[in-house]
C-alpha cells in the first residue's frame, strides 16, 4: 500500500501557542486528505476534508479558525492548531487518497500535548 | 453516528481463528464494508473490504451475509501482534471520510 507520513509523531507545546502538523503522501499524489482527532479511549472523529487547491470542508462543531488546514500541493496537507489549550491535547491522524474513488491510507498519527 | 455495531471487546487464544462480527443493517446497495484496525498509538491500518462477495487476502477473510446486513472478519491464526481495536465501517467511496464507531478491542492471549 501507499505511504502517508505525519510529522511530528509527537509534540508538546505551551498553552496559547500554535502547532503545525504535516501530512505527506510519500509515493502518490493525493487530491484529498482527511484530518481526524482521537481522544483517549475514544474512536476517531473526522475533523475536516481537505482538497488540493481549495478550502477545507469542516465537520460540524470543528472551529475552522482554530484548526487551520492548508493543502497547497498534491503531497502535503498541514493542520495548524492555533492558540492551543490543554483540551486540544489529542491524537491527530490524517489520511490521503489519490481521488474520490480510491482507497485512503492513514498516517501514523501525531500526539499533541498542550501544557 | 456510526452505521455499524460491533461487540466492544473479544478475547482470542493465540494460534486460533478470531471471528469478529459486525452488524450493518442499514447498509445501502452501493456501500462497501471496510475493516481497519488500530494498534495502540498508531494510525488505522487497512485490512480488507468487500461489497457482497466474500473476500480473502493475506491478512484476513471477510464473510458478508447474503442480505448484507452483517459481516464477519476472520483472522485465521491470530498472533499476539493482532491485538488491536478493529473497526468495521460502511461507505460508498473507497475509503474516504469514514465515520468510525468504537470498534472491537481484540485481545489475543498467549
Amino acid at each position: 500500500g501507499a505511504v502517508v507520513s505525519q510529522h511530528p509523531s509527537w509534540v508538546i507545546c505551551k498553552s496559547g501557542t500554535s502547532v503545525k502538523i504535516e501530512c505527506r503522501s510519500l509515493d502518490f499524489q493525493a487530491t484529498t486528505m482527511f484530518w481526524y482527532r482521537q481522544f483517549p479511549k475514544q474512536s476517531l472523529m473526522l475533523m475536516a476534508t481537505s482538497n488540493e487547491g481549495s478550502k477545507a470542508t469542516y465537520e460540524q462543531g470543528v472551529e475552522k479558525d482554530k484548526f487551520l488546514i492548508n493543502h497547497a500541493s498534491l503531497t502535503l496537507s498541514t493542520l495548524t492548531v492555533t492558540s492551543a489549550h490543554p483540551e486540544d491535547s489529542s491524537f491527530y491522524i490524517c489520511s490521503a487518497s489519490r481521488s474520490l474513488n480510491t482507497e485512503a491510507f492513514f498516517g501514523q498519527g501525531t500526539r499533541l500535548t498542550v501544557v | 453516528d456510526a452505521k455499524t455495531t460491533q461487540p466492544p471487546s473479544m478475547d482470542c487464544a493465540e494460534g486460533r481463528a478470531a471471528n469478529l462480527p459486525c452488524n450493518h443493517s442499514t447498509i445501502s446497495g452501493n456501500e462497501y464494508v471496510y475493516w481497519y484496525r488500530q494498534i495502540h498509538s498508531q494510525g488505522p491500518q487497512y485490512i480488507i473490504h468487500g461489497l457482497k462477495n466474500n473476500e480473502t487476502n493475506e491478512m484476513a477473510s471477510l464473510i458478508i451475509t447474503e442480505d448484507r446486513k452483517s459481516s464477519t472478519l476472520i483472522l485465521p491464526h491470530a498472533t499476539l501482534r493482532d491485538t488491536a481495536v478493529y473497526y468495521c465501517i460502511t461507505g460508498e467511496n473507497y475509503g474516504q471520510n469514514f465515520v468510525f464507531g468504537p470498534g472491537t478491542r481484540l485481545s489475543v492471549l498467549p
